[in-house]
């Protein structure tokens, strides 16, 4: 199965400053198919970014997505007190559809 | 609005089977499939497997096989996961998730998942 490595455990950040997270694969994602998802506690994840690139309905575009094979970003252009969560980068490619273990963006 | 409602909390005990249900509104249920996931407490989330809502064909992450049963009723555009044989580490919040597909005439392909469920917490304990 694809291992997803996610990067730093924590972010911590003021608002209005820009975050970036990494995703990293154990093997090539086959076309591109990874998602983001934000979740806050108590809450379900809500999707962001799929296709690694592609916004979802609604999603503000200061959210944004990028990478290919093994490697991939999501950057929030300028933090706003609601983006304060947990992230996790999830894989379609192959089954089993896998996770990565989440970066906390917390406020400074 | 597209909407996934799902049962209510479930506490069992280890060695028995629990049934959540998954109930949609606000879209076609049988163009999309159905996903389910858990997360364990402060563990990350973990894919279980999904269910082609139109044809009924399933597929389990093997990690689950053999305990994992999902199905769906298309009349109540619901769809179902039971687990068995349930043990402590089965411990979890269980979301029912929305995944778009593309249903050929051969085979179906599935995209990632645009709208979840709420959650059910399911707590084995003796």
């Amino acid at each position: 199965e694809i291992v997803l490595t996610q990067s730093p455990g924590t972010l911590s950040l003021s608002p209005g400053e820009r975050a970036t997270l990494s995703c990293r694969a154990s093997q090539s994602i086959s076309s591109s198919y990874l998602s983001w998802y934000q979740q806050k506690p108590g809450q379900a994840p809500r999707l962001l970014i799929y296709g690694a690139s592609s916004r979802a309905t609604g999603i503000p575009d200061r959210f944004s997505g990028s990478g290919s094979g093994t490697d991939f970003t999501l950057t929030i252009s300028r933090l706003e007190p609601e983006d304060f969560a947990v992230y996790y980068c999830q894989q379609y490619g192959s089954s089993p559809w896998t996770f990565g273990q989440g970066t906390k963006v917390e406020i400074k | 609005q597209v909407h996934l409602v799902q049962s209510g909390a479930e506490v069992k005990k280890p060695g028995a089977s629990v049934k959540v249900s998954c109930k949609a509104s606000g879209y076609t249920f049988i163009r999309y499939a159905m996903h389910w996931v858990r997360q364990a407490p402060g563990q990350r989330l973990e894919w279980m497997g999904r269910i082609n809502a139109g044809n009924g064909n399933t597929k389990y992450s093997e990690k689950f096989q053999g305990r994992v049963t999902i199905t769906r009723d298309t009349s109540a555009s619901t769809a179902y996961m039971e687990l068995s044989t349930l043990r402590s580490e089965d411990t979890a919040v269980y979301y029912c998730a929305r995944g778009p597909m593309e249903q050929q005439l051969f085979a179906a392909y599935y995209y990632y998942m645009d709208v979840w469920g709420k959650g059910t917490t399911v707590t084995v304990s003796s």
